[in-house]
């Protein structure tokens, strides 16, 4: 079935460093892929999405672009700050699969050292 | 325009003991999604409501977790009776088009003793 896998966390940078997450996915037909954000005592929140191979998501400085032929949704910031510290899930829809649930990967972690 | 709203925040209940979470969509969202988080593992996806009717409830663990969504306004999810693997963050999400993304509520955080 289809699942997504992302790093395990926690992430430990400090201020105005650069950020990857990696998430890789498998699907059986042509997903949407998606961040969510947790920031804390809050519920999820759409960071950005991408619907279509190559897509480029993007929102508030986060990046990620859709990669087909590597499977993989990778998160992106070129400068984090300290209000970045949340959980991050990347997440799959798939209709195609036969439903419209969304399926998550297990959350990272992320910390921002002032 | 408000949110996804879930009640309570928090639950802390004893084994055997029965607890229901509400969840209020967005108004117009035809889709209800409830998820939950267990553990601090990934969000497993537990069934999705379309209007009033139950779409897709293959997440559900087993028969003592019972979903409703009556005139396919809000929703609640009962469970009963109430075990210690119950425990975790049980989010409720709304959407208008399935595959754009949710709106999800802060959750409501089940514990269990």
């Amino acid at each position: 079935g289809d699942s997504v896998t992302q790093m395990e966390g926690p992430v430990t940078l400090s201020e105005e460093a650069f950020l990857t997450i990696n998430c890789t996915y498998t699907a059986t037909g042509y997903p949407s892929l998606f961040w969510y954000v947790q920031y804390p005592g809050e519920g999820l929140q759409l960071l950005l999405k991408a619907t279509k191979a190559d897509d480029k998501g993007s929102n508030k400085g986060f990046e990620a672009t859709y990669r087909k032929e590597t499977t993989s949704f990778h998160l992106e910031k070129g400068s984090v700050q300290v209000s970045d510290s949340a959980v991050y899930f990347c997440a799959l829809s798939d209709p195609g699969a036969g439903g419209f649930k969304t399926i998550f990967g297990a959350g990272t972690r992320l910390f921002v050292k002032a | 325009e408000a949110g996804v709203t879930q009640f309570p925040s928090h639950s802390v209940i004893e084994k055997g003991q029965t607890v229901t979470l509400r969840c209020d969509p967005i108004s117009g969202h035809d889709n209800l999604y409830w998820y939950r988080r267990v553990m601090g593992k990934e969000i497993k996806f537990l069934l999705h409501f379309v209007k009033e009717s139950k779409q897709d409830e293959s997440g559900m663990p087993n028969n003592r977790f019972l979903a409703e969504r009556t005139g396919g306004t809000y929703s609640t999810l009962k469970v009963q009776p109430a075990e210690l693997e119950d425990s975790g963050v049980y989010f409720c999400a709304s959407s208008q088009v399935e595959t754009k993304g949710y709106t999800f509520g802060s959750g409501t955080r089940l514990t269990v003793v």
